[in-house]
């Protein structure tokens, strides 16, 4: 097992493009969450599911962007018409629960995204 | 509206010291509390945990101090080593639900 994996690590795009990011959880997890970093902050919750279906939504989380986890294994994140405050690290998180220390959260290493 | 309050904001610590980082909750609905340990360009990644009803943990040189009536939490570096500089995030969890929210973190430099 490899761990949470996300791709692409780097994108740049300009303002106004559609980006996508993928997730691919550790397998047999069946939470998956989505969390957004800014340099010198730590990480803001996003959304996560459970499955296939996604159970929570933050405030933070606009119109502009919509994640998706069609088969309960990987998730994709697709932010729409990108600004520049879109600019931050993407990631991705996974857990089983019942494990160990209470669903312990495993993240991957990020997607960067900058927004030009 | 910050859940999760941690200080200091930076810390640089001579090597062999024992750097403090303090974290502060005002919900008491939290059962969970981890520290993250994230080095530049990498995700977080987990160092230690610890439940309300535990009031210290220790794995290895880091050590969990947890008081639960002040609602105050703390992480401990024994012998540090300049291998430990990174940022310190802690965390928490309500009872209820599956996210962890995190504070803002700690930068922390270990001088040789």
């Amino acid at each position: 097992d490899t761990g949470v994996s996300q791709d692409p690590r780097h994108k740049i795009t300009k303002r106004g493009q559609n980006v996508t990011f993928r997730c691919d959880p550790i397998s047999e997890h069946n939470r998956l969450y989505w969390y957004r970093q800014t340099l010198g902050q730590g990480p803001e919750f996003l959304t996560y599911f459970q499955n296939e279906a996604q159970l929570e939504k933050s405030r933070l989380l606009s119109d502009r962007f919509s994640a998706e986890r069609p088969k309960g294994s990987f998730s994709t994140l697709e932010i729409q018409r990108t600004e520049q405050g879109d600019s931050a690290m993407y990631l991705c998180a996974s857990s089983f629960p019942g494990e160990g220390s209470g669903n312990t959260i495993y993240f991957g290493e990020g997607s960067w995204l900058t927004v030009v | 509206q910050q859940q999760v309050k941690q200080s200091p904001q930076s810390l640089i610590v001579q090597k062999g010291g024992i750097p403090i980082i303090n974290c502060a909750y005002e919900n008491t609905a939290f059962d969970y509390f981890p520290w993250y340990q994230q080095f530049p360009g990498k995700g977080p990644a987990l160092l230690i945990a610890i439940r309300p009803d535990v009031s210290e943990k220790k794995e290895g040189r880091f050590t969990i101090s947890f008081n639960k009536s002040a609602k105050q939490f703390s992480l401990h570096i024994m012998d540090s080593q300049p291998g430990d500089s990174a940022t310190y995030f802690c965390a928490a969890r309500y009872s209820s639900a599956s996210k962890i929210i995190f504070g803002s973190g700690t930068r922390l430099s270990i001088r040789p």
